[in-house]
């Protein structure tokens, strides 16, 4: 079973702060995602890679960074934390474009 | 655009009841749409329940089914009779089956409570 780990669990940030969230997946997965939940919201896509050294944007790129270093880690920027910001995030991984997506368990992130 | 609606929750229902939380979508943009349904259990990330790439198939797992249904443009998961541990966040999804993105179009999510 493919494994994709976040962390932190939960992370509480100043306005205007610096956040960066990492995943770690350790099954050779070519894509990654950064999602984002709100309530009211569906998960919705921020960021996306298909290779390392190669970041995309998603439907809401606004705000964030993208990094991903090597296959196995994609990293979020929050250069200035916003309020707007306080959601769950998730990672994903796939194998292929068209395969079943694995999650990390999420980051809860409250910006203050 | 692309979009996914399904029934808003909390749904609540009694253990070996049955069960259906609906999903209907909108896909403009994508020729040849894939549906998925995701589940999240408390604690968890989520994970994938079931999926079905061709319409007019059902998809099962766990006792839960789904059909693609093209003319109505839904995929209703249903399930004859629910346990308690069937409680969790059920989303529905859709997603293309070519090009590089790979990205899926998530519904709210469903929260399901299942009472002993």
């Amino acid at each position: 079973e493919a494994a994709v780990t976040q962390s932190p669990r939960s992370k509480v940030a100043v306005t205007g702060g610096k956040v960066t969230l990492s995943c770690h997946q350790t099954n050779n997965h070519d894509y990654m995602y950064w999602y984002r939940q709100d309530t009211g919201h569906g998960l919705r896509l921020i960021h996306y890679s298909y290779v390392a050294d190669s970041t995309e944007k998603g439907d809401i790129p606004d705000g964030y960074k993208a990094s991903r270093p090597s296959q196995e880690n994609f990293s979020l920027i929050l250069e200035l934390a916003s309020l707007s910001q306080t959601a769950v995030y998730f990672c994903a991984s796939r194998q292929g474009a068209n395969e079943r997506l694995f999650f990390g368990h999420g980051t809860k992130l409250s910006v203050l | 655009g692309d979009s996914v609606t399904q029934t808003e929750g909390p749904v609540t229902v009694s253990e070996s009841e049955s069960l259906i939380i609906n999903c209907t979508y909108s896909a403009t943009s994508i020729a040849y749409p894939n549906l998925f349904w995701y589940v999240r259990y408390p604690g968890e990330g989520l994970q994938l329940l079931l999926k079905v790439i061709t319409a007019g198939q059902k998809g099962s797992s766990r006792g839960f089914e789904a059909t693609y249904n093209k003319e109505t443009t839904s995929f209703h998961l249903q399930k004859a009779s629910v346990q308690e541990s069937d409680s969790a966040v059920y989303y529905c999804a859709l997603g293309a089956i070519t090009g590089n993105t790979g990205k899926l179009i998530f519904g709210l999510g469903t929260t399901l409570q299942v009472q002993p």
